[in-house]
């Protein structure tokens, strides 16, 4: 069965330093998420994108992020300049209909 | 802002008997709902879905059951097995398609 793939599985960077975070959904996925737990909390909604074009994104989503499908495979996820708190677990989602919504195996990301 | 570390609510349960696993949702306006089960350094599994105009949805060994009326949400897991042990969220939509996750409930399956 098919399944929502993330690379890398753990990204370590340097605070202030730009990182992308990887995703290949379903082939026949056509709506796009991203969502960030950061550890012991809630996942928390970031963004979904749909027919190319941001349909959705919350209050943690701001300037330093933006998200990209360059060439209908992957979804990227970019942190321009990361901080500290930028620390957590991004999953990857996926769906067919507006309603499903399947998850990758994360990345997790460490800011020092 | 929120605390750092949550602590979640543990369910124990005997492996071999049902679990239910409660949630109570925050908007009204939400219209579909979704349970996951999170293991450990993985993400979120799809368990089962409901949407607001029904009150109970069966799947294999799970039903949910949606009160409306209290904004509340539950998980029945029948014969639990040890590989039931996990973290449990229910999610709901709403917006355009953004879910909001619960806090979570631990269930630990007891050989």
């Amino acid at each position: 069965e098919p399944e929502v793939t993330q690379t890398p599985s753990h990204q370590v960077t340097q605070m202030g330093q730009e990182v992308i975070l990887r995703c290949v959904p379903i082939s026949n996925h056509l709506y796009f998420y991203w969502y960030r737990q950061i550890l012991g909390q809630k996942v928390e909604f970031l963004v979904s994108f749909y027919n190319n074009e941001i349909s959705e994104k919350s209050e943690i989503f701001d300037d330093q992020f933006s998200v990209e499908r360059p060439d209908g495979s992957n979804f990227t996820l970019k942190i321009r300049s990361t901080k500290l708190e930028d620390s957590a677990m991004y999953f990857c989602a996926g769906g067919q209909d507006y309603n499903e919504q399947f998850f990758g195996p994360g990345t997790r990301l460490t800011v020092l | 802002g929120e605390s750092v570390g949550l602590h979640l609510p543990t369910l124990s349960v005997q492996e071999g008997d049902n679990s239910i696993i409660n949630c109570a949702y925050s908007n009204s306006a939400s219209d579909y709902f979704i349970w996951y089960k999170q293991e450990s350094g993985k993400g979120p599994q799809f368990i089962i879905d409901i949407r607001s105009n029904m009150d109970k949805r069966q799947g294999q060994r799970v039903t949910v059951l949606l009160n409306k009326t209290v904004k509340h949400l539950s998980l029945q897991i029948a014969a639990t097995q040890p590989g039931d042990s996990a973290v449990y969220f229910c999610a709901e939509k709403y917006g355009n398609n953004r879910l909001a996750f619960g806090k979570g409930n631990q269930v630990v399956v007891i050989p």
